[in-house]
């Protein structure tokens, strides 16, 4: 299975600033998911980033708030912009077991606190 | 579209019984289902997949889950619940390459 990590595992900034999240992955792959998990709720995809293409986001979720690059197929950004309280969440990178396989192995998270 | 549902916010079981935490999905053709379990200040871990063949499927830590069709449900079991089991419970289904989550089960055991 893929070993994914992420920088920072988590952050405290103020409202108005602005927090870019990095996952990098042991292994290349095609495609890279960003998703968000507010307090006690579930995992909403915002994104999938594939290299070399724009990203591809979710009904709810826009490039100018959440920027994501995609420069190789081993690494991916999410800028979480313009921060309010509300986006005070975790936030997970995932990639693809593999063709055929179907799971998705997930990255520990970075942890973002907006004051 | 392709949806899961969790229907207990909370399981509680003694350490030593079996435990179950409840799934039902909807979705438009074949599912691919999955249980991920999420411990405390940690990442999602990938515990069992459902995608063809079998009915009952093994995973990881000693966890099995069953496809159900005709109830639309893919249960997750353990036939002795262990302390270190406690922890939030997701089950997902794959959707035109992207996972789509319930809204997790907290399971506690107790010693």
């Amino acid at each position: 299975s893929a070993v994914i990590s992420q920088k920072p595992s988590r952050d405290i900034c103020q409202r108005g600033t602005s927090l870019t999240i990095q996952c990098q992955v042991d292994s290349q792959v095609t495609m890279m998911f960003w998703y968000r998990q507010q307090p006690g709720q579930s995992l909403t995809l915002i994104a999938t980033a594939n290299q070399g293409s724009e990203a591809t986001y979710e009904s709810g979720f826009v490039i100018d708030k959440f920027p994501i690059s995609r420069p190789n197929l081993t690494f991916s950004t999410l800028t979480v912009s313009n921060l309010s309280p509300e986006d005070s969440s975790i936030y997970l990178c995932s990639v693809d077991s593999g063709v055929s396989s179907y799971e998705q192995y997930f990255g520990p998270g970075t942890r973002l606190t907006v004051t | 579209a392709q949806s899961v549902a969790q229907p207990e916010d909370q399981v509680n079981v003694a350490e030593g019984n079996p435990l179950t935490v409840k799934c039902t999905y909807s979705v438009s053709g074949n599912p691919y289902l999955f249980w991920y379990v999420q411990y405390p200040n940690r990442g999602l871990q990938f515990l069992l997949k459902y995608i063809t063949g079998d009915n009952l499927v093994k995973g990881s830590y000693g966890f099995e889950a069953e496809f159900n069709k005709s109830q639309t449900s893919f249960h997750l079991k353990k036939p002795s619940a262990l302390v270190s089991d406690s922890a939030l419970y997701f089950c997902a289904v794959r959707d035109q390459g992207k996972l789509i989550f319930g809204q997790g089960t907290e399971l506690s055991v107790k010693p």
